[in-house]
């Protein structure tokens, strides 16, 4: 066990709708950075959190937002979804950016 | 581009029987490279983290190699186990100038080993 959980661990949303997951980061770590991993594939950069402002992004459109609490754990929220939205969605927590990324199980998110 | 390229893409083995994962990368500037295995449907859980100073590290029946000059690292599998099938991605981290550490993973290589 990596000490991140995620929440919750399977979600079924239908197109159009917003959806909203949730990570725990591990005690003592100040950043928390999530992915998308379509099947079959390597996961991608969403973006990253560090004390609770974002701070790298990757190409992903604005309707991916999201938020880092003064607890550390961290919000990915995601509006008008789409079929290609569905994938499994990692976070991983480290202190600062430059130690071990700890990685969550993940959320299964399917959209119909 | 910053890119990182796995093969072979799939691979099946004979239990007890050896493999070699390869990873190519055209990260730069490069920090480390680490390599994690991925259950189906699990977050990734890492192996090995090397740094540009380091060509070889073991961690059980796994042993990573890097090669900073070429770019090129590997991932040897001892006596496989059953359990050892999963997908096995190969992650480098770099530092560009005034920005964050960022991760470039891999597509993974998806390894089954059959009894």
């Amino acid at each position: 066990e990596t000490g991140v959980t995620q929440s919750p661990t399977h979600l079924i949303k239908t197109r159009g709708q917003q959806v909203t997951l949730r990570c725990s980061s591990q005690s003592g770590h100040n950043t928390v950075s999530w992915y998308q991993q379509a099947l079959g594939q390597g996961p991608q950069f969403i973006f990253q959190y560090y004390r609770e402002e974002e701070n790298g992004r990757g190409n992903f459109p604005p309707r991916f937002s999201g938020l880092q609490f003064p607890n550390y754990s961290s919000e990915l929220n995601v509006n008008a979804l789409e079929l290609d939205d569905s994938a499994l969605y990692l976070c991983a927590s480290s202190f600062m950016t430059v130690t071990e990324a700890f990685f969550g199980q993940g959320t299964r998110l399917t959209v119909v | 581009k910053n890119q990182v390229e796995q093969s072979p893409q799939s691979l099946i083995i004979l239990e007890g029987k050896n493999c070699t994962l390869q990873c190519n990368y055209t990260v730069s500037p490069f920090s480390n490279l680490r390599w994690y295995k991925q259950d189906t449907g699990r977050g990734p859980v890492s192996l090995t983290i090397m740094t540009f100073s380091e060509n070889t590290k073991s961690n059980g029946r796994y042993t990573a190699t890097l090669d900073a000059d070429t770019k090129q690292s590997s991932l040897h599998i001892t006596a496989s186990q059953l359990s050892d099938s999963a997908s096995y991605i190969c992650v480098v981290t770099y530092l560009p100038s005034g920005g964050y550490n960022k991760l470039i993973f891999g597509a993974g290589t998806r390894l089954a080993v059959h009894p």
